[in-house]
Formats: C-alpha cells, sequence, structure tokens
C-alpha cells in the first residue's frame, strides 16, 4: 500500500513568489492534515480537510497560504506570496475516522524562501 | 490541550532497553496518550498509544500509572536504526473524530554501537 506522498521534496523560492505543495494521501482516508516546522521550532499544526471540506482551519497562520483538496482525494497548500519567515518543512498526514490517533505522515516538502 | 514535559536527550547502547518518561500533570479524563517517532528527513511515525494501565505492541511498551500523570515509552534492545526524535502527545479526539496532534519537542534518543 503506498503511503502518504509529497511535493516537491525541496523548493527553493524567492521572497514574494508563489509556491504550491502537493499531498497526496493514502487511498480511503479522509482525514488529511498539514503541519509544518519552521526552523527551530515545533510540528505545528496547519490545517485539516474531511474528504473536500476544511473542518479546521486554527493553525493556518494568515490569509497568504491557501489550501485545497479538490474532490477528497490530493491536496495542495499555496503561498502566496512567499516570505522569509514561511522557510520551514511542510507535512502531510493522512487518518482514517476510526483511528483519529494514527496519522501517517509524509517525507515532507522542505520550503526556503531566500 | 494536556501539556506534555520529556527529556530534551537521551543515550543508549545497541541491546538495551529504553525507558522515555513524559510527564503529562493536566491530562483531562478525555485524553489519550500517543507516541511518535521521527528519523532524520521523514514525518512522524505512529509507535504507540494508550489510555491507562499498559499496551503492548512489535514495537513497544507504554506504560500509564494509575492517576495518568505520567507515561513511559519501552523500547526493548535497542538498535543503532532505533535513533530518533521520539514524540509524547495527549489529547482527545475532537468530534467528528479526528485529532489535532500538538508536538513538544520531543526526545532526541541516540544509540550507540
Amino acid at each position: 500500500e503506498a503511503g502518504v506522498t509529497q511535493f516537491p521534496s525541496h523548493s527553493v523560492i524567492e521572497k514574494g513568489q508563489t509556491v504550491t505543495l502537493r499531498c497526496d494521501p493514502i487511498s480511503g482516508h479522509d482525514n488529511l492534515y498539514w503541519y509544518r516546522r519552521v526552523m527551530g521550532k515545533e510540528i505545528k499544526f496547519l490545517l485539516h480537510f474531511v474528504k473536500e471540506s476544511k473542518q479546521d482551519e486554527s493553525g493556518m497562520p494568515n490569509n497568504r497560504f491557501l489550501a485545497e483538496r479538490t474532490g477528497g482525494t490530493y491536496s495542495t497548500l499555496k503561498v502566496q506570496p512567499a516570505e522569509l519567515e514561511d522557510s520551514g518543512v511542510y507535512f502531510c498526514a493522512s487518518s482514517q475516522e476510526t483511528f483519529p490517533y494514527e496519522q501517517y505522515f509524509g517525507p515532507g516538502t522542505r520550503l526556503t524562501v531566500t | 490541550l494536556a501539556k506534555t514535559t520529556q527529556p530534551i536527550s537521551m543515550d543508549s547502547y545497541e541491546g538495551q532497553e529504553v525507558n522515555i518518561t513524559c510527564s503529562h500533570n493536566n491530562i483531562a479524563t478525555n485524553d489519550y496518550i500517543t507516541w511518535y517517532q521521527q528519523f532524520p528527513s521523514q514525518g512522524p511515525r505512529f509507535i504507540i498509544q494508550g489510555y491507562k494501565t499498559k499496551v503492548t505492541n512489535e514495537v513497544a511498551s507504554l506504560f500509564i500509572p494509575a492517576d495518568r500523570k505520567s507515561s513511559t515509552l519501552s523500547l526493548p534492545r535497542v538498535s543503532l536504526s532505533d535513533t530518533a526524535v521520539y514524540y509524547c502527545l495527549v489529547g482527545a479526539a475532537l468530534s467528528g473524530g479526528y485529532n489535532k496532534l500538538i508536538f513538544g519537542a520531543g526526545t532526541r534518543l541516540a544509540v550507540h554501537p
């Protein structure tokens, strides 16, 4: 069974540019989460989807971040315009409804904003 | 959500048993205790979860005393490949059956030959 995949693995962009991160959850997992770790800090929750609906956006830092999950399958996280403090590793995770504590994480996308 | 406290780092040797203790004095009645493992350049990986007493799986054991104010993750006979960061998380599944994981700093375990 394929795990959670994320693309790209690494992205380097200049301040002010736009970047879109993609996450493909495990097939059949309705729950999809985005987390991130910025330099020297702890992993922080960003938001949660149930199928195509945003269930909890409480962790989204500001309106420069836009997450979508069209059709309830893969998800994208767009940062526009990117700022230096957005640099970090962005993780995606998915889970089944019946096992909410067992989230399967992808390898992450390392975003570097210069 | 209950705050957790765990050692910043630990060292061990191959073949030894490692016990990592996590304090969560403000744990709520509905909270579960979950441990994740993270290797460099990878996402966290679920290890074990429990509510009270003892839980064991093929990877680890989780000991939770009656007052549930702490928990201990036990890794039997560690190997070099167990070198990783271990996170203790406490929280309840929210309505709708999902769980927003709250990560702390974790414990960096180094296993030496």
